[in-house]
């Protein structure tokens, strides 16, 4: 069974740009988050989606963070304009509706 | 806000030695889990203590969870090199979302 797929993985960006991120799930998994990982932290969530629809984004900075899940499979989490504290790595993970998560790799955005 | 705190920060073993890890966290939870994370890579799930559970084996890893004292421990028998890792324990209040502690770094010297 594939795992949570995600990408890029690495980004460089200057402050005040814009970046994106994506993520497929496991095949099947109807629940969807995204975690924002600062150095010598643990995850912190960001946003939970079920199938398409979004059930808490309420520790999202919704200023300057968008996310999306297109039917209910692949998601993008966005960052418009990126600041410095924004560096972090951004995990994305599924659950089939289970208390378990499945975590991807993760992307590291370093904003200078 | 992160709901567990993990102790110690950091921990140097020899390969062979055991390796324990405490969490406390502060309100109530339906499940505590434990999570790997090898440097630069995802989380990975290792074991999962339900709140009416008090102790929990998976191999290598023994948990246990005293709801009483809001605190759990992870222990690794017989470590390994393979170990060395970043371990996070996560509760859940039975929404399906976790909230994490801020790991202990688990070195094992060969």
């Amino acid at each position: 069974e594939a795992g949570v797929a995600q990408s890029p993985r690495y980004k460089i960006i200057e402050k005040r740009q814009s970046v994106a991120f994506w993520c497929n799930p496991i095949s099947g998994h109807a629940t969807l988050y995204w975690y924002q990982q600062i150095l010598g932290q643990g995850p912190k969530l960001l946003i939970q989606f079920q199938n398409n629809g979004v059930v808490d984004d309420s520790q999202l900075p919704k200023d300057r963070f968008s996310a999306e899940r297109l039917k209910g499979v692949d998601s993008t989490l966005k960052i418009q304009p990126a600041k410095l504290e924004d560096s972090a790595v951004y995990l994305c993970a599924s659950s089939p509706f289970t208390h378990e998560q499945f975590f991807g790799p993760g992307t590291r955005l370093t904003v200078l | 806000s992160q709901q567990g705190e993990e102790d110690p920060q950091a921990l140097s073993i020899q390969e062979g030695e055991n390796a324990t890890m405490n969490c406390s966290y502060k309100t109530s939870i339906n499940n505590l889990q434990w999570y790997r994370q090898n440097s630069g890579r995802g989380l990975v799930h290792l074991i999962l203590i339900r709140s009416n559970e008090r102790e929990k084996h998976s191999g290598r890893l023994r948990v246990t969870l005293d709801t009483s004292k809001k605190s759990s421990s992870l222990l690794i028998t017989a470590s390994r090199a393979a170990d060395t890792a970043s371990y996070f324990c996560a509760t859940d209040a039975n929404d399906y979302k976790l909230s994490f502690g801020a790991g202990t770094t688990v070195t094992v010297r060969a």
